[in-house]
């Protein structure tokens, strides 16, 4: 029953080279979409919440956007720093706790 | 805001050996979640606490998994009989209420020899 899917699993980009990942969602009636980024041995770090389609929300070089199926993150210009892990959790119908993805990680060359 | 705080950050046991975490959570924050995380992949949820009170729990925590939250501070996961399978990360979170951002620890990284 994933209600949650990541896409690509891994993403290479060369710094200053724009790229956006996916996150499908297949819950109905969402109550927020999440997204995180995750250092190596760290936890995972709150980015955005999301609540309605075409919602968009932005941080420095970050930016999510939303529609009824799916969830995008771009990455604009991105730099080395930028490398982690960036997962998407979305809360099953009547539900409280987080369903995530399995992540996208990024890796970005200098 | 001194952030969620979970000790101790690695433990390495034996299996059979019981363990027991800690969580810490932001202070104004009435709803506590653990969730267990193994290489490659998203965290999964194990169990939920709204103040003190264990409101779900996930069909992944078997019944060598209990937590607690006593007065609805800290909390606590302990795993009796530990076995190679447990090894994974284990987070804990908090949040202010009903689908508000959870907010993550470091988590502990537990290892069976």
């Amino acid at each position: 029953e994933d209600q949650v899917t990541q896409s690509p699993e891994a993403l290479r980009l060369q710094e200053g080279e724009s790229s956006s990942l996916n996150c499908s969602y297949t819950v109905s009636g969402l109550r927020g979409l999440f997204w995180y980024r995750q250092d190596p041995g760290k936890g995972p770090e709150f980015l955005f919440t999301l609540y309605s389609a075409g919602e968009e929300k932005e941080k420095e070089r970050l930016k999510a956007t939303l529609t009824k199926k799916e969830s995008f993150l771009h990455i604009t210009a991105p730099k080395p720093e930028d490398s982690a892990t960036y997962l998407c959790a979305v809360p099953p119908p009547y539900d409280y706790k987080l369903s995530f993805g399995a992540g996208t990680t990024v890796t970005v060359r200098a | 805001d001194t952030g969620v705080s979970q000790d101790p950050r690695h433990k390495i046991t034996k299996r059979g050996q019981n363990v027991t975490f800690r969580c810490d959570p932001i202070s104004e924050h009435n709803r506590l979640y653990w969730y267990r995380q193994t290489l490659g992949q998203g965290p999964e949820f194990l169990t939920y606490f709204q103040n003190e009170a264990q409101l779900e729990k996930s069909r992944l925590l078997s019944d060598r998994f209990s937590a607690e939250r006593p007065k609805g501070s800290f909390s606590t996961l302990e795993i009796q009989r530990t076995e190679q399978g447990d090894s994974a990360m284990y987070l804990c979170a908090s949040s202010p209420g009903s689908y508000q951002p959870q907010h993550f620890g470091d988590g502990t990284r537990l290892s069976i020899l």
